[in-house]
Parts: structure tokens; sequence; C-alpha cells
């Protein structure tokens, strides 16, 4: 089965330090989403991407957060500065053509600790 | 705006029981609508999902029906397994939206032995 595969698994590293997280979506795919999931918020979405272009990233914290796609096998989701609060599982899924009946598959994710 | 609300967990079951988890969910147009699963240390998966009024979903012995006149979509499973230990999450897709999900917060299910 095509999978969503997230870089690195696990990450740790001290505040104040950029942390960059890739996605490789599945092939063909032309819809990209970031979530972070914590305890206590749940699952969040933060940003996503149609065909390479932003579509809506007001879930992200604009001066230390940034998401990419460079090209359509690669997104990137950047932290810089980090901070101890940023500590989460950052997901990212992708789905197909089809709009609102589209499931969207997921990564396994990026457990980021930050110190 | 949409938003989808489940039942609180945990869940706590002895394996062969039955489990319902309640969803139910506000939406302006006609949405489609998912159930997530999540195991320990992994992403979400579709487990199934329906895209119209009175739709039954299913798969692995879960089954949810689209109700849209109680605008609800109740995850049913007959006879659960220790393996079913995990976070369900209901979600919903309304036209609009590019596949955007609306996710409810989750709820653990324990079935234990």
């Amino acid at each position: 089965d095509a999978r969503v595969t997230q870089t690195p698994r696990h990450k740790v590293t001290e505040m104040g330090q950029e942390v960059t997280m890739r996605c490789q979506p599945i092939l063909g795919h032309n819809t990209v989403f970031w979530y972070r999931q914590t305890m206590m918020q749940g699952l969040e979405l933060l940003a996503y991407f149609r065909n390479r272009a932003p579509l809506d990233d007001s879930g992200m914290p604009k001066d230390r957060f940034s998401a990419e796609m460079p090209d359509a096998t690669l997104a990137t989701l950047k932290i810089q500065p980090s901070e101890p609060r940023d500590s989460a599982v950052y997901f990212c899924a992708s789905a197909g053509e089809g709009g609102r009946n589209q499931p969207q598959h997921f990564g396994d994710g990026t457990r980021l600790s930050i110190l | 705006g949409d938003s989808v609300t489940q039942m609180e967990g945990p869940v706590t079951l002895s394996e062969e029981a039955f489990l319902t988890i309640n969803c139910t969910y506000t939406a302006t147009g006609y949405p489609s609508l998912f159930w997530y699963v999540q195991y320990p240390g992994e992403g979400l998966q579709l487990l199934l999902k329906a895209t119209k009024a009175d739709d039954k979903g299913s798969n692995k012995g879960f089954e949810a029906t689209y109700r849209k006149e109680t605008t609800s979509f109740h995850l049913e499973k007959g006879s659960v397994q220790v393996s079913d230990s995990a976070v369900y999450f209901c979600a919903l897709s309304d036209g609009d939206s590019w596949g955007k999900l609306q996710f409810g917060a989750g709820t653990q299910v324990v079935v234990t032995p």
C-alpha cells in the first residue's frame, strides 16, 4: 500500500534551535495537510496545500512556523526558533482529487521534544 | 461553523462486548462523514466513511450509519477484541473545504481480555 512518509520519526533538541520536519505525500495526491497533536489541544490543523500552493495556514503561529512544498513530492514544516511549548506529534496527511469524499492518508508522525 | 462532538473516553470494555461511540455533527451543507482510528505510536487511519444520508460505512466489523435527521454518525462493533484498543476520531468534510476535515476530540477505547 502507498504510504505517507515522514522524517524524522523522533526529534529531541534544545530551545532556540531550528527544526525541520519533512513529508513525502502519496504519489499523485495533490493536497497536503500538516497537523499537530497534543494531549491538551488534541488534533489541530496547522496548514494545508493544494497543488503545492498554500490554501490556509491560519492555524500556524506565523512568527516561528513556516510550511512549504518545494516540489510535489516534498512538504516541509519548519520551526525557528523552537520553544518547549512546540513539543508535540506533528502529522502530515495527503489526499487525492475528489474534494470532500476523499479520505486523508496520514503518516506516522514526527514526535518532537523541545528541551 | 462546522463541528463534531463525540463521547468522552476512556471507554473500557471486556473482550467480545458491544461497542458504541456516539458522534454528532453540526454543518451548514451536506458533509461527508468519516471514522478514523489511531493505534499507539501511529498516525490516523481511515476506518470507514459515508458520503450521503442513510449511507452505511463498514470495515473490520465496525459500522456507522449517516443519519441526517439526528445529525449523527455513531460507530458500532458487535464483538470487540483486545486489538481494537485505540483512539477513535469522528470527522466531517463539507463541500467547500477542499477535503479539509473537522475532527472530534477522539475517544479512547480500552479492551481488556
